[in-house]
């Protein structure tokens, strides 16, 4: 089974900084087979970002997914301030999917 | 457009059984695997299993198998969740989502389960 490690826990940082988040895999993960999730408070995920790094409908372009193996990064160009959640990356093979836990993004 | 409108909330006792629901609409319910997510208090994301509901074809996470039922009925467009014997450490929100390949693309509202005696 791959275990994804996700750093840091907690990023701290201000509105219109630049975000960047790790998702590291215990073994070799396909690019196709890596995605990002956005969760707020109080709501369910969103699917921000799949194979590695093709953009889901409806997602701004400050987003971006890029990584190969075992080492993957979420990039936020620009903070607004409803960035401020938390992220998760999610893994699929063998007909099983397996999530990290979770980077919280917080306002500095 | 896609909708998973899942059942409400439910307070039950240890050694309860219960069974929750989600219905999907705006897209091929039978030929798409639905799933759900499990989200204890304060925690991560927790993969549960997936269900195909065309030949009810169902894969379950090593870590939960055994412990949860996952069921589909084709004809109402309906995945459900199964517990048979609650415990305290059920409690949690759970979300059921469409798994389109390798992406989980459209989730449920969540139902929050909670058990206490």
């Amino acid at each position: 089974e791959i275990v994804l490690t996700q750093s840091p826990g907690t990023l701290s940082l201000s509105p219109g900084e630049r975000a960047t988040l790790s998702c590291r895999a215990s073994q070799s993960v396909s690019s196709s087979y890596l995605a990002w999730y956005q969760q707020r408070p109080g709501q369910a995920p969103r699917l921000l970002i799949y194979g590695a790094s093709s953009r889901a409908t409806g997602i701004p372009d400050r987003f971006s997914g890029s990584g190969s193996g075992t080492d993957f990064t979420l990039t936020i160009s620009r903070l607004e301030p409803e960035d401020f959640a938390v992220y998760y990356c999610q893994q699929y093979g063998s007909s099983l999917y397996s999530f990290g836990q979770g980077t919280k993004l917080e306002i500095k | 457009e896609v909708q998973l409108e899942q059942s409400g909330a439910e307070v039950k006792k240890p050694g309860e059984s219960l069974k929750i629901s989600c219905k999907g609409s705006g897209y091929r319910f039978t030929t798409n695997w639905i799933g759900w997510v499990r989200q204890m208090p304060g925690k991560g994301l927790e993969w549960m299993g997936i269900i195909y509901p065309s030949d009810s074809d169902t894969r379950y996470s090593p870590s939960l198998q055994g412990q949860v039922t996952i069921s589909a009925d084709k004809s109402i467009n309906t995945a459900y969740l199964q517990w048979s014997s609650l415990k305290a450490s059920d409690t949690a929100m759970y979300y059921c989502a469409r798994h389109y390949g390798a992406k989980i693309d459209y989730w449920g509202q969540g139902t929050l389960v909670t058990v206490s005696s």
